[in-house]
């Protein structure tokens, strides 16, 4: 299995908070993704990470920021958490964009 | 728009069977084709690929088809084991290279 981990696994706030996630590796993989999952429309892309610093937006990016200020950490933001940020949140890693991705085990995030 | 389509969200299958997962695309840019497996409180784990030029591509018991002229792809699980009880996701990428997957098939196989 690919050394990927992510905390919390679980987090329960209010909205308006900020929010921050974690996504660690220890394969030194150049590309990290943030997908969010939810019913009806399987994962879709929040941002990604072609190595430290370089970062884009994905599909559904609005609501969210990244960070990677290293090779092993990508970090998600959800500035000030709204409910329709409710959901699982995967990490994924891949040496290249035409490597497959590999998933951590995902944080269940509920905004109230 | 919904570019990558499984239309059936379950399907239920008797063990040693063959479990046949559909997946319909919309897009003629895609050129690489990924089914990943999900069990519940896991991240999903990769499973097999198909590249635009194959139409089979096979891994043991799994094998996946590709029938580009009718933007349609297919999983196929022989024999079908309790252990693939799962939610299967198709995933589709082009020349950008991001990921597009469906909306997920949860298999449920049947002792």
């Amino acid at each position: 299995d690919a050394g990927i981990t992510q905390s919390p696994r679980h987090k329960v706030t209010e909205t308006g908070t900020p929010v921050t996630l974690r996504c660690h590796q220890t394969e030194n993989h150049r590309y990290m993704y943030w997908y969010r999952q939810d019913p009806g429309h399987g994962l879709r892309l929040i941002h990604y990470s072609y190595g430290v610093k370089d970062t884009d937006k994905g599909e559904v990016s609005d609501g969210y920021s990244v960070s990677r200020s290293k090779t092993e950490d990508f970090l998600l933001t959800l500035e000030s958490a709204t409910s329709s940020q409710t959901s699982v949140y995967f990490c994924a890693i891949s040496e290249s964009r035409q490597e497959t991705q590999y998933f951590g085990p995902g944080t269940r995030l509920l905004v109230l | 728009d919904q570019q990558v389509k499984q239309n059936s969200p379950s399907l239920s299958v008797q063990e040693g069977r063959i479990s046949i997962l559909n997946c319909d695309y919309t897009n003629s840019m895609f050129d690489y084709f990924l089914w990943y497996k999900k069990y519940p409180a896991e991240g999903p784990t990769f499973l097999i690929s198909i590249s635009s030029i194959k139409d089979k591509n096979e891994d043991g018991r799994f094998t996946v088809f590709l029938n580009k002229s009718a933007k349609h792809l297919s999983l196929h699980i022989v024999p079908s084991q309790p252990g693939d009880s799962a939610v299967y996701f198709c995933a589709a990428s082009d020349s950008n290279e991001k990921l597009t997957f469906g909306t997920g098939t949860r298999l449920t196989i049947i002792p």
